[in-house]
């Protein structure tokens, strides 16, 4: 059964505490991404990786790191530097990062701060 | 010129009735134009895609329908279902760009 994992489902924060988002994949993806989501915000594209060992920035990185050591995963983490971290955080693959590529999202990980 | 615009951002529409959102770019190197679908608590997944060298495209009850000359593009539901209330959002890449930019969401509520 192929798909994106997400895990926690819910995540909580302390005040100055880094905490880390999972995303697996097992589609055999080249591009990963990983978004924020806000009401009526849309997505907002945090960081994506083309290939293993490979990110960029997107438009909302500042607060957030990410690594690609492996095909299948790539793990965000939400630092201290975020202040503003509440959201819907949604990871995604597609075949490779070309135009024309479908987005297959993962059902999604809601960090709260406490 | 990366944004695309996406309206209205709430839609209210009867059993039965056609649903319709619009979208409005600027770029003009977007070449491809997904929507998709999200329900509550759930990653979104793509309902339907167009490219700029058709006006029309038509799956079931959606059609996309594409202008590239007023660079706007809009999805119609017909006969709609209340199991198509969702949140949908436009989309727009294009070639070279490893992005995909996408609009704000219309939250679809489709009432019994």
């Amino acid at each position: 059964d192929g798909g994106i994992t997400q895990s926690p489902k819910y995540l909580f924060r302390k005040e100055g505490q880094n905490v880390t988002l999972s995303c697996e994949q097992n589609l055999n993806h080249d591009a990963m991404y990983w978004y924020r989501q806000d009401p009526g915000q849309g997505l907002r594209l945090i960081y994506y990786s083309q290939i293993v060992n490979d990110f960029q920035k997107g438009d909302i990185a500042e607060g957030y790191s990410v690594s690609r050591e492996k095909k299948e995963s790539f793990p965000l983490t939400v630092t201290s530097a975020q202040k503003n971290p509440t959201a819907f955080y949604l990871c995604a693959s597609s075949l490779t990062s070309g135009s024309f590529e479908t987005q297959y999202f993962g059902p999604g990980t809601r960090l709260l701060v406490l | 010129q990366q944004q695309v615009k996406q309206s209205p951002q709430s839609l209210i529409v009867q059993k039965g009735g056609i649903s319709i959102i619009n979208c409005a770019y600027e770029n003009t190197a977007f070449d491809y134009f997904p929507w998709y679908q999200q329900f509550p608590g759930k990653g979104p997944a793509l309902l339907i895609a167009i490219r700029p060298d058709v006006s029309e495209k038509k799956e079931g009850r959606f059609t996309i329908s594409f202008n590239k000359s007023a660079k706007q593009f809009s999805l119609h539901i017909m006969d709609s279902q209340p199991g198509d209330s969702a949140t949908y959002f436009c989309a727009a890449s294009y070639t070279g760009g490893f992005k995909t930019i996408f609009g704000a969401g219309t939250r679809l509520f489709v009432k019994a």
